[in-house]
């Protein structure tokens, strides 16, 4: 049981690049949670699927898509990344109680 | 939405005394405050939450308090140990925002030997 796991742990990326972050947990929960982590400013909910099949915006969605491929995976996509989603991101998945688990974090940065 | 507020932003004291962090909340819906602890380079980990239905709970050397009327709750550690150095996030959530948690911007507690 591996609980929330993230790929990849980090990540350089240029300016106008692309690419997906993955997210899988294996606790067959029903949601799933992006979030970012940026210094003093604690996490902030990117993207949030509360089921398989539906998405929704959170806090700081803008530059960012998510697909919920299935019960176990919830990825992030950046189309065309920036230097301001230089951040460490987290992926979580909440218990039927409400109890939240993290995944380990991606930590990445755009030039 | 939910405002979530942190305090100290930073924390020092010598093992062996306690440690208080204090968060206050906005929304009189939420009614589940979970406490997360964060060590370098890894994800936050559930140390404690309580439900707006009760007004304490403890769990060893780690307690939470909840008064609802003041909509503030606080994270209690007592008999400190160097390995409680880390990270502490307080959040908020309720089921009227789709089960959205809501975070403080985090306590940076130092366990001095």
């Amino acid at each position: 049981n591996a609980g929330v796991t993230q790929t990849p742990k980090f990540q350089v990326l240029k300016t106008g690049q692309s690419m997906t972050l993955q997210c899988a947990q294996d606790m067959n929960h029903n949601s799933m949670y992006w979030y970012r982590q940026d210094p003093g400013m604690g996490l902030r909910l990117i993207y949030y699927s509360a089921s398989e099949g539906t998405t929704d915006k959170g806090e700081v969605p803008n530059g960012y898509n998510v697909s919920r491929l299935n019960k176990r995976e919830f990825s992030l996509r950046l189309e065309s990344a920036a230097p301001s989603q230089t951040s460490v991101y987290f992926c979580a998945s909440p218990s039927s109680g409400g109890e939240q688990y993290f995944g380990p974090g991606t930590r990445l940065t755009v030039t | 939405g939910e405002n979530v507020e942190q305090h100290p932003s930073t924390l020092s004291v010598q093992e062996g005394d306690s440690a208080v962090i204090k968060c206050t909340y906005s929304d009189s819906a939420s009614n589940y405050f979970p406490w997360y602890k964060q060590e370098l380079g890894k994800g936050p980990q559930l140390i404690i939450d309580i439900r707006s239905n009760v007004g304490e709970k403890k769990d060893q050397r780690i307690a939470v308090t909840l008064n609802k009327t003041a909509k503030h709750f606080s994270l209690h550690i007592t008999e400190t140990q160097p390995e409680d150095s880390a990270v502490y996030f307080c959040a908020a959530s309720t089921k009227n925002t789709g089960n959205q948690f809501y975070f403080g911007t985090g306590t940076s507690l130092t366990v001095i030997p």
